[in-house]
């Protein structure tokens, strides 16, 4: 089956527009995660999404980032006022569940850079 | 908060072994991934360990002590399309995994 995507590849915007990042996770995957990974860095968890419940957004950065998930299904990470320091790539994974011990499958993630 | 800690760049020999550490200081632990993750391309996860003791499959397997804060994974008859960042992540017992800054493989012939 289809794995999890994400829409746009790349993205380049101007220091504070407002820019949209959509994840598509596998089909039945009832969590979504948010990441983003800085040249050299570790992934960063943003935010994660499990069925119905309340998001977790204890990893967002700021009060301009924010996400949500439609339907259970697709979800949209938005920035506004983006900064230079915004720029990463941003990634998605989805899981079977939220347990612990279920794999994480990763899309190709969205690569913005901030002029 | 967490401390996911592994070396920056490793290099090895075709056909060699190498062990990539991993140490960890997490508030609380609910499991230990490793992810490899090829130049401009997605992690893919290779191993998941929750209890103590050693996860064998194929030519990779990782090792776990909890007591320790300390895992490794384990690379045999290294290939060079295992050349590769492999990530470090534990689950602390809320939502989010927190993931070290990778250990950069280079396999040479």
């Amino acid at each position: 089956g289809a794995g999890v995507s994400q829409s746009p590849s790349n993205k380049v915007t101007e220091k504070g527009k407002d820019v949209e990042l959509r994840c598509d996770p596998i089909s039945g995957h009832t969590a979504l995660y948010w990441y983003r990974q800085s040249l050299g860095q570790g992934l960063e968890f943003l935010i994660y999404f499990q069925g119905n419940s309340a998001p977790d957004k204890s990893g967002l950065p700021s009060d301009r980032f924010s996400a949500e998930r439609t339907g259970g299904s697709v979800s949209t990470l938005t920035i506004q006022r983006t900064q230079q320091e915004d720029s990463a790539v941003y990634l998605c994974a989805s899981s079977l569940t939220g347990a612990a011990y279920n794999e994480q499958f990763f899309g190709p993630g969205t690569r913005l850079t901030v002029l | 908060g967490q401390n996911i800690d592994q070396p920056t760049e490793m290099t090895a020999t075709e056909g060699a072994i190498v062990q990539i550490n991993c140490t960890y200081q997490t508030s609380g632990f609910n499991g230990l991934f490793w992810y490899q993750q090829h130049a401009g391309e997605a992690p893919t996860f290779l191993s998941y360990n929750v209890l103590d003791g050693l996860e064998e499959k194929g030519r990779f397997s990782s090792f776990l002590s909890r007591s320790k804060g300390y895992s490794y994974l384990l690379l045999k008859e290294l290939q060079m399309k295992d050349s590769a960042s492999y990530l470090c992540a534990v689950r602390d017992v809320g939502n989010d995994m927190r993931f070290g800054a990778g250990t950069r493989l280079t396999v040479k012939p």
